[in-house]
C-alpha cells in the first residue's frame, strides 16, 4: 500500500499568510495526487486534482505542485474561509490512501 | 446541481448487519463509478471501496474485504453498501463519492454521510 505522510499536522496563520502544506508519497505517485478541504462537521470538497488542476469553484488562491513522491498545496493569501483540515490523496492505485490530515487554524 | 445523499446509518451490535444506501441526482449516474469513504469521530478519512459506473468491478480497502460490500442499481441511481459481521472499528460517517470520471480514482462530489456506531 503507498502511505501518503502530511506535514504539518497543524499550523497556525493569520489572514493574510502565505501558507504551504506538504505531502510525500511511499513510492512514486507520478501526478496522481488530490487535495480535499474539511470544514468542521461537513463532508470534505475537492480542491486540487492531478497535483496542480483547480476543481471547479475553487479560488486561484490556491495551487498546487509536485510530481514523483514529494507534493505541496499552497494558499497564497489566507481567507477567514480556509480555516479547516486539508488531506492529499493518491489516486495512483488502490487502495486509495489519504494523508493524515493538516488543520489550518488561526493564530 | 450534484447531489448525492446517504441513509441507513444506525446503532447497531458487533456481529450485525446494516445496509446503506446513497441516491444520487444531478449528474448521469450510470456513466460514474462510486465511491465510499468512512471518517472515524475525531479521526481522519479513509476509503473503504469503489465501485465502477457499470457494476462490474469493485475495489475494497482490506479491512472491510468479504464484509462490507458496494453494489449499485443504476435504474434507481442508487449506490449501496451492504455491511455485514460489524466491528467496533467500523464505527464512522459514512461518505458516499462521485467519482471524477474516466479512469480516474478520486472524488469530486460528496454526500453529507451517515453516521454508522458498532456497539453493545
Amino acid at each position: 500500500d503507498i502511505q501518503m505522510t502530511q506535514s504539518p499536522s497543524s499550523l497556525s496563520a493569520s489572514v493574510g499568510d502565505r501558507v504551504t502544506i506538504t505531502c510525500r508519497a511511499s513510492q512514486n505517485i507520478r501526478t496522481y495526487l488530490n487535495w480535499y478541504q474539511q470544514k468542521p462537521g461537513k463532508a470534505p470538497k475537492l480542491l486540487i486534482y492531478g497535483v496542480s488542476s483547480l476543481h471547479s469553484g475553487v479560488p486561484s488562491r490556491f495551487s498546487g505542485s509536485g510530481s514523483g513522491t514529494d507534493f505541496t498545496l499552497t494558499i497564497s493569501s489566507l481567507q477567514p474561509e480556509d480555516f479547516a483540515t486539508y488531506y492529499c490523496q493518491q489516486s495512483y492505485s488502490t487502495p486509495l490512501t489519504f494523508g493524515g490530515g493538516t488543520k489550518v487554524e488561526i493564530k | 446541481q450534484v447531489q448525492l445523499v446517504e441513509s441507513g446509518g444506525g446503532v447497531v451490535q458487533p456481529g450485525r448487519s446494516l445496509r446503506l444506501s446513497c441516491v444520487a441526482s444531478g449528474f448521469t449516474f450510470s456513466s460514474y463509478a462510486m465511491h465510499w469513504v468512512r471518517q472515524a469521530p475525531g479521526k481522519g478519512l479513509e476509503w473503504v471501496a469503489t465501485l465502477s459506473y457499470d457494476g462490474n468491478t469493485k475495489y475494497y480497502a482490506d479491512s472491510v474485504k468479504g464484509r462490507l460490500t458496494i453494489s449499485r442499481d443504476n435504474s434507481k441511481n442508487t449506490l449501496f453498501l451492504q455491511m455485514d459481521s460489524l466491528r467496533a472499528e467500523d464505527t464512522a460517517l459514512y461518505y458516499c463519492a462521485k467519482n471524477y470520471g474516466g479512469n480516474s480514482l478520486f472524488c469530486d462530489y460528496w454526500g453529507q454521510g451517515t453516521l454508522v456506531t458498532v456497539s453493545s
